[in-house]
């Protein structure tokens, strides 16, 4: 199936920093999705992209649709404790209905 | 209005043992899927359910079967257990097939 290389694989960073990571694709898609998963619960969805420059904001975090159209980023600003989870992408083609996932980005927040 | 459900949260199973996992949604959702989460693998799509009355194979379907009952729900059943199905079984739904995916909170499967 289809591969997303997500970047970093895991983080530890500091109380109050900024925290970046992005998603890669071989193919080109139409619409990228951002979940973050909490210790033993389902990924939450965090914010949809649909438009390739397209930059959306879901307060402390910002995600943008890269013009390629093969790629993601996430960054969340001024991290605190209850940012620590996994972090997933999603990608779906526009030939097609399913959404392929990224293998997470693991965080941690040091108080 | 509870999201996305899942039952049982735990399930220890022996090989060739069944059990089916329970899935219903009270979003008036119209497609369903069921996924698998392994370690380093991200998330793969076993089958999904575009309308109430249809069901597809995913990615990986193989030792699995499906059932959508109705619109809320959507059942996975593994016939004969492998240790090879031991993963976390996340059921989701969307508005729409090509739509945004809501999650249950998972079912942990050990087969042992």
């Amino acid at each position: 199936g289809q591969q997303l290389n997500q970047s970093p694989q895991s983080m530890f960073i500091q109380e109050g920093e900024d925290v970046s990571m992005n998603c890669t694709s071989s193919s080109i898609f139409n619409t990228w999705l951002w979940y973050k998963q909490d210790p033993g619960e389902g990924p939450v969805l965090l914010i949809a992209l649909y438009k390739a420059g397209e930059l959306t904001s879901n307060g402390r975090l910002t995600a943008q649709f890269g013009i390629t159209r093969k790629d993601s980023f996430l960054n969340i600003s001024a991290s605190i404790p209850s940012d620590v989870g996994i972090y997933f992408c999603a990608g779906q083609h526009h030939t097609g209905n399913q959404f392929y996932f990224g293998t997470g980005t693991s965080l941690t927040v040091i108080p | 209005n509870a999201g996305v459900t899942q039952t049982p949260k735990f399930q220890v199973l022996k090989t060739g043992q069944s059990m089916t996992l329970q899935c219903a949604q009270d979003m008036n959702h119209n497609s369903m899927y069921w996924y698998r989460q392994d370690p380093g693998m991200g998330l793969r799509l076993i089958y999904y359910s575009a309308s109430e009355g249809t069901t597809d194979k995913g990615e990986v379907p193989n030792g699995y079967n499906v059932s959508r009952l109705n619109k809320r729900e959507f059942s996975l059943r593994l016939e004969s257990a492998a240790p090879s199905q031991t993963s976390v079984y996340f059921c989701a739904s969307s508005e729409r097939g090509g739509g945004e995916r809501f999650f249950g909170p998972g079912t942990r499967l050990t087969v042992l």
